[in-house]
């Protein structure tokens, strides 16, 4: 089993849709959770990113982690063809250890 | 801010011949500086991480290397090319659990 696994899509979605990309994981010593856009040909820019368990929520972004389940979300409400990307989840158990990806999920939204 | 650089932006480089790629990091002590690789379909790769100067961890076994000569700068190197070496590497920083990319470079080995 993989420690991250996300679904690579690709995902297409209509202007406007509520979009849901998730990620799950083995490890149950991660405890920081990261979300990644990345456009073409770029590097990965930070989305958002929370510790332990909960809801965070940036504008039209939402980020909800259950570590009781090992499965972490990013919704995005009203979505725009801007937001039309790869998005990586990340994680780690903190200190100096790495991040471990999930493999990115190529999201299109159409206008 | 900070602000982490790389070059080049892309480099074409026939089989065989050496490699040098550069990441610098503006704005920041100490960070802790990693290098991935991201081929075409797969993946972010971590290649190597370093928590300090001439500190060097690798993640894969293969014909790379890297050094840390300075506090702010990541190198990455290789003596002899491979095709498979073709990819987007990409140089990242961190000051505590969040990582921040560069733009990346664009490398194809021909």
């Amino acid at each position: 089993q993989k420690e991250v696994e996300q679904d690579p899509g690709p995902l297409s979605v209509p202007e406007g849709a509520i979009v849901s990309l998730n990620c799950t994981y083995s490890n149950s010593a991660f405890q920081y959770f990261m979300w990644y856009r990345q456009y073409s040909r770029k590097g990965p820019e930070l989305l958002m990113y929370t510790y332990s368990s909960g809801n965070k929520e940036d504008g039209r972004f939402t980020a909800q982690v259950d570590k009781s389940s090992k499965y972490i979300s990013l919704f995005i409400r009203d979505s725009q063809p801007s937001d039309s990307a790869t998005y990586l989840c990340a994680m780690s158990a903190g200190g100096n250890t790495p991040l471990v990806f999930g493999k990115g999920t190529r999201l299109s939204v159409i206008a | 801010s900070q602000t982490i650089h790389q070059w080049p932006a892309t480099l074409v480089q026939p089989v065989g011949s050496p490699l040098s790629l550069e990441c610098t990091v503006e704005g920041t002590s100490n960070p802790n500086l990693y290098w991935y690789r991201q081929a075409a379909g797969r993946g972010l790769q971590l290649l190597f991480y370093s928590v300090g100067i001439g500190q060097i961890s690798s993640e894969v076994p293969q014909n790379l290397s890297a050094s840390r000569p300075q506090d702010r700068q990541f190198i990455l190197s290789s003596k002899k090319l491979l095709l498979s070496d073709s990819g987007f590497y990409l140089c990242a920083w961190s000051a505590g659990w969040e990582q921040y990319f560069g733009p990346g470079t664009r490398l194809t080995v021909t």
